[in-house]
């Protein structure tokens, strides 16, 4: 199975400030039909999970343009450009190249 | 707009089985593929299996592969998964998604618990 890796897991951000989230495959993430098939999910306090970003770069409806997805081939990021207090969760990235697709296992961010 | 409803999580005994369901609504549902995921305390999150929307192209992971059945009735948007020989560490919450590779998450989960 493709690994997901996620860093940091834990990330303190002060409010107003940028914060970047790192995420690695074991594998090229480049499918067949040349997409690059690499999710990023938010998780709230006591909320479950929902989609910000698909395939790369590409912001779900409704999501702030604060949030950016970056990368190709193994290394992607998921960037905040200045954090408020509703980005405060757990922030996974997936892979759905590869059967099985994978998640990352969660970076952590909060309010310092 | 595209909601996603998941129903019957329960309280069962090890050995035991469980059908959940996925209502679905604001999408031509039959025309996309449906996916199963699960959150467990132990493996975080966790692909299961898609769903065609003809229902003919079918995948399973390892861990649930000939105890866990996933079927749709287009007539009813609903997708279902059929959950047999339930263990301890299929405890968590399950959650449908519209589309496999892209992973389309709108629903609040539903909570099976698998303890004596």
């Amino acid at each position: 199975d493709v690994v997901m890796t996620q860093s940091p897991l834990s990330l303190p951000v002060t409010l107003g400030q940028p914060a970047s989230i790192s995420c690695r495959s074991s594998q090229s993430l480049v499918y067949s039909d040349g997409n690059t098939h690499l999710n990023w999910f938010q998780q709230r306090p006591g909320q479950s999970p929902r989609r910000l970003i698909y395939m790369v770069s590409n912001r779900d409806s409704g999501v702030p343009d604060r949030f950016s997805g970056s990368g190709s081939g193994t290394n992607f990021t998921l960037k905040i450009s200045r954090v408020e207090a509703e980005d405060v969760g757990v922030y996974y990235c997936m892979q759905g190249t590869h059967w099985l697709f994978t998640f990352g296992p969660g970076t952590r961010v909060d309010i310092k | 707009q595209v909601q996603l409803v998941e129903s019957g999580g329960d309280l069962v005994k090890p050995g035991g089985s469980l059908r959940l369901s996925c209502a679905a609504s604001g999408f031509t549902f039959s025309a996309f593929y449906m996916s199963w995921i699960r959150q467990t305390p132990g493996k975080g999150l966790e692909y299961l299996s898609y769903i065609s929307g003809t229902g003919n192209d079918i995948i399973y992971a390892d861990s649930v592969k000939g105890r866990f059945t996933i079927s749709r009735d287009n007539t009813k948007n609903s997708m279902y998964l059929q959950m047999n020989s339930l263990t301890a560490a299929d405890t968590g919450v399950y959650y449908c998604a519209r589309t496999a590779r892209l992973l389309d998450l709108r629903g609040q989960g539903t909570l099976v618990t698998v303890s004596s």
